[in-house]
């Protein structure tokens, strides 16, 4: 049985970095073809892809917040985590972390997800 | 980047209706498009992968159709736990963008 977990603070400041860990269990981030994906959702707005890390160790960022991302894993633990810097009241969000297979020469479908944590950046 | 519009924004349909929303992509994407649904409060669900191919333990109610940039997803005999808001993803090339979705809405 898959299952992720988000886990972060519910709370930061501006100007502060987040850092969100996903525990997951039911697959191994070191098979190949396996990867973890980062994703939020803003309240009352859309999906928004943020992060994929891949079984070997490869990073692929959303262009418009390239510079504040950060995604790393530990195999070992079966974690992965995401940092992003300079927090705003705009980056108040449901985030979510989930598991895109890539089968072939490119990703399927984001098959499993985890509950998705609220982060609300307030002063 | 590949952009991803979705037509309708919203639309109001009733139980048992047959329903159809589209996808377009800024670029040819071939068949790698994802449609999910999500609920308030929960998190988003899989529903088509590959343009057409269902997820498992997706009701065959649910299909999907197209290549290249054009997509859609059809509900044939819309349900009460159908009405939620739906997305599609490319899949082609990161980053892996999200439509803005598409909102079903009891008429």
């Amino acid at each position: 049985q898959v299952t992720l977990r988000e886990s972060g603070p519910a709370l930061v400041k501006p100007t502060q970095t987040l850092t969100l860990t996903c525990t997951f269990s039911g697959f191994s981030l070191s098979s190949s073809g396996m990867c973890v994906t980062w994703i939020r959702q803003p309240p009352g707005k859309a999906l928004e892809w943020l992060a994929l890390i891949d079984w070997d160790d490869d990073k692929y960022y959303s262009s418009s917040l390239r510079t504040r991302l950060t995604v790393s894993k530990d195999s070992s633990k079966n974690q992965v985590v995401l940092t992003m810097t300079d927090m705003d009241p705009v980056d108040t969000a449901t985030y979510f972390c989930a598991r895109t297979p890539k089968y072939t020469s490119s990703w399927s479908g984001i098959d499993y997800w985890g509950q998705g944590t609220l982060v609300t950046v307030s002063s | 980047d590949f952009q991803m519009t979705q037509s309708p924004s919203s639309l109001s349909a009733s139980v048992g209706d047959r329903v159809t929303m589209t996808c377009r992509a800024s670029q040819n994407i071939a068949h790698l498009l994802s449609w999910y649904q999500k609920k308030p409060g929960r998190a988003p669900e899989l529903l088509i992968y590959d343009a057409s191919k269902l997820q498992s333990g997706v009701p065959s109610r649910f299909s999907g159709s197209g290549s290249g940039t054009d997509f859609t997803l059809t509900i044939i005999s819309l349900q009460p736990e159908d009405f939620a808001t739906y997305y599609c993803q490319q899949t082609y090339s990161t980053p892996l963008t999200f439509g803005p979705g598409t909102k079903v809405q009891i008429k």
